[in-house]
């Protein structure tokens, strides 16, 4: 699976848009970019996937260059609750019966300020 | 609620003790995980299971002991631990690959444990 790199930290004004970026420059074709987040001392919780499309959904949105190089993880208005650790992991697609196995590295610890 | 519940959610034992922790998931799904997550380190994938068979083990000491006995229950044995086994252990599961192939794996809330 393809290695990312984040930032080790950010932080973000409560109500404003929180841009987390990641990079992958070693994608590969059949490869997605993944983002979870760990609030503190509970289970990481999914939030977004995509392949080349930019996606959204209640929680996030995720814009992925058009290389497939880098994505970005939109908090469109951030909130305490969304402090929290924000992985983003590459992974090929799952085939019949496969287990779907993630590596996580250490993420970004995003901080919204109040 | 993920829908993985896991108990206890905190346990203190000795060296020499034996205990458990439980995993069970209530979402239909075929896959069960146990990743391991120490003070300031990355989530570390310990055991998978599919279809109640392990198909992984990432060089875990023998120290820990899975045990899938049907696609619903997860379990950690353990026994003559060490102090620096004191993590968070952590189950999840995903869904079958016809119900769901986008990958997601849903969490428990973790069991914090403490090796004295």
């Amino acid at each position: 699976d393809a290695k990312t790199t984040q930032p080790t930290s950010m932080d973000c004004a409560e109500g404003r848009a929180a841009n987390l970026p990641c990079n992958h420059s070693t994608i590969s074709g059949n490869e997605y970019v993944y983002w979870y987040r760990q609030i503190h001392s509970q289970g990481p919780q999914y939030i977004i996937h995509g392949l080349k499309n930019n996606e959204t959904n209640e929680m996030a949105s995720l814009i992925i260059t058009e290389d497939r190089k880098s994505s970005t993880l939109i908090l469109p208005h951030a909130t305490l609750r969304d402090t929290a650790v924000y992985y983003c992991i590459v992974r090929g697609g799952f085939s019949s019966g496969s287990a779907r196995q993630l590596t996580f590295g250490s993420g970004t610890q995003l901080t919204v300020l109040p | 609620e993920t829908g993985v519940t896991q108990t206890p959610r905190h346990l203190v034992m000795g060296m020499t003790n034996k205990k458990s922790l439980k995993c069970e998931q209530h979402l239909g799904h075929n896959a069960m995980y146990w990743y391991k997550q120490s003070a300031k380190k990355p989530l570390e994938l310990m055991f998978v299971y599919s279809l109640e068979e392990r198909v992984e083990n990432n060089s875990v000491p023998s120290r820990f002991s899975p045990e899938c006995p049907n696609s619903s229950h997860l379990f950690l044995h353990l026994h003559t631990l060490q102090p620096e086994d004191s993590a968070l252990y952590l189950c999840a599961s995903s869904p079958k690959p016809g119900q769901s192939n986008t990958g997601e794996l849903f969490f428990g809330e973790g069991s914090r444990l403490t090796v004295l």
